[in-house]
């Protein structure tokens, strides 16, 4: 089992609509959790990090996470064409220092 | 302003020469950087780890007299690829952390072609 999993899409949604990608992870001591958006070619970009229970919002972006059914959902309301790019999870575990794990992403495609 | 910077962003090389990336942390004083190798439509895969003034750990299946890594000071760290070859071509992204829980940067990347 990958430590951090995400499905790889492509996730399309019309504009305006609530996109909503998730991830699980399988460490349970992971502690720190973290969204990265990628578009092509470019490297990752820190949308939203979470660190407990419930939900985080910060403009369109919304975090959730579930530590007893270990996972985290970023749900990006109001989607446009511009949020069209993959969505990397990433986790730190207790004791991990700095060090992340990353899942393989999920591309999302927002159609005008 | 940007953060974190990475010389050069692309670079093209003929089949068995060496290669150095530098990454440099502008702002801050960066404890720890990661580099990280990316394939087209994978994820990003670490490849090492590195901290100031120490030798770098890295990561399993990783050779580390291949990709040979320097973190002098707190402000720059490079990978040198050495004898590159042709399935050395990938994405080279370094991320830079320090000073808290949250305070990490990636890099924009360099892109490495091997001919």
């Amino acid at each position: 089992q990958k430590e951090v999993e995400q499905n790889s899409g492509p996730l399309s949604v019309p504009e305006g609509a609530i996109a909503s990608l998730n991830c699980t992870y399988s460490d349970r001591v992971s502690q720190s959790f973290f969204w990265y958006r990628q578009y092509s070619g470019k490297s990752p970009e820190l949308i939203m990090s979470i660190y407990s229970n419930g939900d985080k919002e910060d403009g369109r972006f919304t975090a959730q996470l579930n530590k007893a059914s270990q996972y985290v959902s970023l749900l990006i309301r109001d989607s446009q064409p511009s949020d069209s790019a993959t969505y990397l999870c990433a986790v730190r575990v207790t004791g991990g220092g700095n060090k992340l794990t990353f899942g393989t992403g999920t591309q999302l495609k927002v159609e005008l | 302003g940007a953060v974190v910077s990475q010389h050069p962003s692309w670079v093209i090389c003929k089949s068995g020469t060496s290669v150095k990336i530098e990454c440099r942390s502008l702002d801050f004083q960066a404890t720890t950087m990661f580099w990280y190798r990316q394939f087209p439509k994978q994820s990003l895969m670490l490849m090492a780890t590195s901290n100031e003034g120490s030798k770098a750990t890295y990561e399993q299946g990783v050779e580390k007299d291949k990709f040979l890594i320097n973190h002098a000071s707190l402000t720059l760290s490079t990978l040198t690829v050495t004898s590159a070859h042709p399935e050395d071509s990938s994405f080279y992204i370094c991320r830079v952390a320090g000073g808290g829980t949250d305070t990490q940067y990636f890099g924009p990347g360099t892109r490495l072609t091997v001919l």
